[in-house]
């Protein structure tokens, strides 16, 4: 099955930084690519996302690359805020059941 | 468009009784819905898969005894706990899907259960 490994698991910034983070997914037949930010206590919103048709997909100060070949795909914040400030997620899915699996997330800190 | 709900929001049990969560579809039909759950500093676990009118589809661990999962129409799907012990306290959290190969699922706000 698909396993999706995400880094770093922390990050600290300096506001008006930008934040990368990466993932990593193991089935090539894995065609859609969300991202989420969850604020504690919270559920999952979808900040972005990318299917395989598309290498790049942006929208305002975030943004998502893909290399289907590499099977990696990363998140791009530019200009970041303390408001950015959450635990990010990456996840994987197919056409195949629509089963989303979740990279292990990463604790995003935007230092004021 | 494209509300989940979930409720109870927050459920503090005894050691050994059942608990039932409700997933709702607000606007939508959900031909397909997923239970999370989360622990602590933890990611999302696929716990289980749903569609209408069909047995759910239990992820390799689940105990599919312990977690009863019935969707019975296009905007419900429950999940009951059944004598649920310390070690089930978590965030459970559900999610919907219209299907069509659009893979974007809509999550509900989660439940908190805490077991005494």
């Amino acid at each position: 099955g698909e396993n999706v490994e995400q880094h770093p698991s922390t990050l600290s910034v300096q506001e008006g930084d930008s934040a990368v983070i990466k993932c990593t997914y193991s089935d090539s037949a894995s065609n859609y690519f969300p991202w989420y930010k969850q604020e504690l206590g919270k559920r999952p919103q979808l900040i972005i996302d990318i299917r395989s048709n598309v290498g790049e997909k942006k929208d305002q100060r975030i943004a998502v690359t893909l290399n289907k070949t590499a099977k990696h795909f990363s998140l791009h914040i530019t200009e970041t805020q303390p408001e950015d400030s959450a635990v990010y997620f990456c996840a994987a899915s197919s056409v195949y059941g629509n089963k989303l699996v979740f990279g292990a997330g990463t604790i995003l800190r935007v230092k004021s | 468009g494209a509300v989940v709900s979930q409720h109870p929001s927050r459920v503090i049990c005894k050691s050994g009784t059942s608990v039932k969560i409700e997933c709702r579809s607000l606007d939508f039909q959900a031909t397909t819905m997923f239970w999370y759950r989360q622990f602590p500093k933890q990611s999302l676990m696929l716990m289980a898969t749903s569609n209408e009118g069909s047995k759910a589809t239990y992820e390799q661990g689940v105990e599919k005894d312990k977690f009863l999962i019935n969707h019975a129409s296009l905007t419900l799907s429950t999940l009951t706990v059944t004598s649920a012990h310390p070690e089930d306290s978590s965030f459970y959290i559900c999610s919907a899907t219209p299907g069509l190969n659009l893979n974007e699922q809509f999550f509900g706000p989660g439940t908190r259960l805490t077991v005494l």
